[in-house]
Parts: C-alpha cells; structure tokens; sequence
C-alpha cells in the first residue's frame, strides 16, 4: 500500500504570502494526485487533479506540481478564504485514503 | 449540476444500525464513468473513506469495517445508500456522500462531488 506523508502539519503564514504544502508519496505514482481544500465547516472540495490541473472554478492562484513521489500544492498569494486545510490523495485500484492533512493558519 | 444530498437519523444508540441516503440529483448513479460512495470525517480528524459503488461492478469497504458495513446503489431511485451495524462511538462523524472518477474500469480516483454532510452522533 502506498502511503502519502504531507508536510509540514500546520503552516501559519499572513494573507498576501506564498504557501507551499508538500506531499510525498512512499512509491512512485507518475502525476495521479490530487489535492482539496477543506474549510471549516465544510465538505472537503477538490482543487487540483492529475498533479497540476485545476478543477473547475480554481482561482489560477491555486497551483500543483510534481511527479513520481514528490508533489506540491502552492497558493501564490494568500487570500482570507485559502486558511483551511489541505488533504492530498492518489490515484489506486482501489479507494485510496487522503494524506494526514496541512493546516494553513493565519499569523 | 450534480448535486448529492445526505439524510440519516443524526442520533443512533451504541450497538444499533446506522441507515443513511444519498440524494443524487442532475445525473444518474447508473454510469461506468464514476464511482459513488461514502467518505466520514470524525470531529477535529481528517476524512476516511468508507465505502464505495461501482456500477462496473466493484464494492469496497474500509477493510477495518468490512464485518459491519453494506454500500448499495438503487438506480430506480438514484440513491445510495450506506448501512453501518453495531455502531460505537467512534463511529460518531460526519458522512459524506461522494462521487469519485473511475478510470479504465479499475482505478479509483479523485472525488470531485461531494454533498454537505449529514452530522451522526452515537450515544446512548
């Protein structure tokens, strides 16, 4: 089973600034991962598929990268709505679980 | 739009039956394309997925609740539905309804529809 470890746990950083959320994988999944974004009090909502597109309705400062084992979600300037948390998740033969969550909290 | 809404009885006592209905509105469950299922998320942890249907065939449970949990899919009614027995309070969550895109036939893949959730408490 492959497992997903997402870095780092919680990320405090002010409205304006760069986050980077990372997420690794234990074996190479070639660019099937996804990411979603969770706020609070909210169903979990997919943001990127297939490591770097956009799902419908992203705002373009939402982006994925990464291939193989290595992938990570950036949010290029922060924006009040974008403190949540973010859960990625790979692509299986069967259901897959989501990684252990980051947690994007203002400073 | 799709649209998935869940509906369940809030509050079950320990030891008995969760029940719970997924609305599927603006599409049809009968479709090779896409999976349906149930995903929880337990107060202050991250979600879990549950269960899953696939109309190509496939049924998947958590294997930690393969003893106690059914998924069926009702294509006459454009439901799913999830049935959870002998439930204890770490089966005290939110539930959340599902679709997840299927690809050849055998991968599953990202959920990209999810419904609001209905909150179950477990408790005597």
């Amino acid at each position: 089973e492959i497992v997903l470890t997402q870095s780092p746990a919680t990320l405090s950083l002010s409205p304006g600034e760069r986050a980077t959320v990372s997420c690794r994988a234990s074996q190479s999944i070639g660019s099937f991962l996804a990411w979603y974004q969770q706020r609070p009090g909210q169903a979990p909502r997919l943001l990127i598929y297939d490591a770097s597109n956009r799902a419908t309705d992203i705002p373009a400062r939402f982006s994925g990268s990464g291939s193989g084992t290595d992938f990570t979600l950036t949010i290029s300037s922060l924006e009040p709505e974008d403190f949540a948390v973010y859960y990625c998740q790979l692509r299986s033969n069967r259901p897959s679980d989501f990684g252990q969550g980051t947690r994007l909290e203002i400073k | 739009q799709l649209q998935l809404r869940e509906s369940g009885p809030g509050l079950v006592k320990p030891s008995e039956t969760l029940s719970l209905i997924c609305d599927v509105s603006g599409g049809s469950v009968a479709t090779n394309d896409y999976y349906w299922g149930w995903v929880r998320q337990a107060p202050g942890k991250g979600p879990e997925w549950i269960g899953t249907f696939f109309f190509g065939g496939h049924i998947y449970i958590r294997p930690s609740l393969t003893s106690r949990g059914t998924v069926s899919l009702d294509t006459s009614k454009n439901q799913l539905s999830l049935t959870l027995t002998s439930v204890t309070a770490a089966d005290t969550a939110r539930y959340y309804c599902v679709r997840g895109l299927v690809m050849d036939y055998s991968y599953y893949y990202y959920m990209d529809v999810w419904g609001k959730g209905t909150s179950v408490t477990v408790s005597s």
